[in-house]
């Protein structure tokens, strides 16, 4: 079965900093990749999805995410934090059996300073 | 254009208590999904219908909740009984086509908030 492993509970950054969320991701085949964005009291909202094709995706809000088949990576990054970005962060993986529906990890927690 | 909705936004019951969690999807949309989200266990899918018809509930905990979808414009996901461990944020999701072939998009509602005590 596909897993997700997202290995910060919390980052925090200041405001302008470049950012960078680990994501690390087990399955036997190609994945299907995601990453989505949840802001407080919020559903959750899609940034960026990864299927095929170029292994750099770019996303909403300035985010992009590389995947890396020999680190078994989908990192997110972005070049200039702001505040508004604050927030949990949550990669998901397709299920296995080649389905596009995601399955969720644990989540990041974005903490940005003034 | 309304996204998915869903009611109530938040809700304290008694333990025991029957608990219905409703949903309007975006309309158009085929795929209709039931997440919950803990501190624990984080988010999990539930079920997942498509046009109309439950595909995979193995995620449904279990026999106190099921789910049900009428209609293609409204899905309720009940607990009776309920129980304190089933307090979280319930949420609601959909997109267009098959989701577990199209790859389109997944709109998630703002979620209900449950606490059983």
């Amino acid at each position: 079965a596909q897993s997700v492993t997202q290995p910060d509970i919390h980052i925090t950054v200041s405001e302008g900093a470049s950012l960078e969320l680990r994501c690390n991701y087990s399955y036997g085949a190609t994945p299907y990749l995601f990453w989505y964005v949840q802001s407080p009291g919020q559903g959750l909202q899609l940034l960026l999805k990864y299927f095929s094709g170029d292994t750099l995706v770019q996303g909403i809000k300035g985010f992009e995410a590389e995947f890396k088949r020999s680190q078994s990576s989908f990192n997110l990054r972005k070049p200039s934090v702001h505040w508004s970005d604050a927030a949990e962060y949550f990669c998901a993986v397709g299920a296995s059996g080649g389905s596009y529906i995601p399955t969720f990890g644990r989540g990041t927690s974005l903490i940005v300073h003034p | 254009d309304a996204g998915v909705i869903q009611s109530p936004r938040h809700e304290v019951t008694e333990m025991g208590q029957e608990v219905t969690l409703r949903c309007k999807p975006i309309s158009g949309h085929n795929s209709l999904f039931w997440y919950r989200q803990t501190m624990m266990r984080g988010l999990e899918l539930l079920i997942y219908f498509n046009n109309n018809v439950p595909i995979d509930d193995s995620g449904m905990p279990e026999d106190r909740f099921s789910a049900k979808m009428p209609n293609a414009s409204f899905s309720t996901l009940k607990i009776q009984p309920s129980e304190p461990r089933d307090s979280a944020v319930y949420f609601c999701a959909s997109s267009s086509g098959d989701a577990s072939i199209s790859g389109n998009t997944i709109y998630f509602g703002e979620g209900s908030w449950l606490t059983v005590v």
